[in-house]
């Protein structure tokens, strides 16, 4: 049973560019969280997704940064006009519908940006 | 919102002597998850022990095992005969349990390092 999948495991984009971050949750999970953590730092929530819905985006910085999770494909972390402050590791996980416990975390991305 | 503080950034242990984390957090919430996850260099953030907020009795896993106070909202982690693998960045969490969907709040994490 494949855990949280994220690719790619690094990604490098100069300034000005767009990432595209890829979440694949567990199978049978239905909730998307995108998480951000910076250097030296905890993790720190962005995003909550269901299958086509955002539920909670209130960790998300205003411009620049969107995400999705489609009917069909993984979750996407689109961040445009990338710049330096990007730079960090980006971390997904998921849970299934009803799971008030434990979430599942990827490997995540780390993000640089030159 | 809910704060989660970890008040050591960096702990040494000698291996196999024992270490406690200490965590911190603060809520108005009754009901909740508490958690230590684990982050070695690979960057994996791989869950190490979890605590229902409702259970009075204190998790167990192995040679990890937590205080959870309740009434002073402290959630230390005790690492029993320490070894070399133990070392990496620990985080405690917390979760509400309110409801589904619920984003998790985490410290800024203790960095530990086993002595051989």
């Amino acid at each position: 049973n494949a855990g949280v999948m994220q690719n790619p495991r690094h990604l490098v984009r100069r300034r000005g560019q767009e990432a595209r971050l890829r979440c694949s949750p567990m199978k049978g999970h239905s909730h998307v969280y995108w998480y951000r953590q910076l250097p030296e730092e905890g993790l720190k929530f962005m995003v909550y997704l269901q299958k086509e819905n955002i539920i909670d985006e209130s960790g998300m910085p205003k411009e620049r940064f969107s995400a999705e999770f489609p009917k069909e494909g993984p979750s996407i972390l689109r961040i445009q006009q990338v710049v330096r402050g990007d730079s960090a590791a980006y971390f997904c996980a998921s849970s299934p519908p009803n799971e008030k416990g434990a979430q599942h975390f990827g490997d995540g991305t780390r993000l640089s940006i030159l | 919102a809910q704060t989660v503080t970890q008040s050591q950034p960096e702990m040494s242990v000698q291996e196999a002597e024992t270490v406690t984390l200490s965590c911190t957090y603060d809520t108005s919430e009754s009901d909740y998850y508490l958690f230590w996850y684990k982050q070695p260099p690979s960057r994996q953030m791989i869950l190490v022990i979890r605590q229902e907020a409702y259970k009075q009795q204190n998790a167990t896993e192995n040679r990890f095992s937590v205080n959870f106070q309740k009434a002073a909202k402290s959630f230390s982690l005790k690492i029993s005969d320490s070894q070399l693998g133990d070392a990496a960045m620990y985080f405690c969490a917390y979760r509400s349990a309110k409801g589904t969907g619920n984003q998790f709040y985490f410290g800024t994490g203790t960095s530990l390092t086993v002595i051989p």
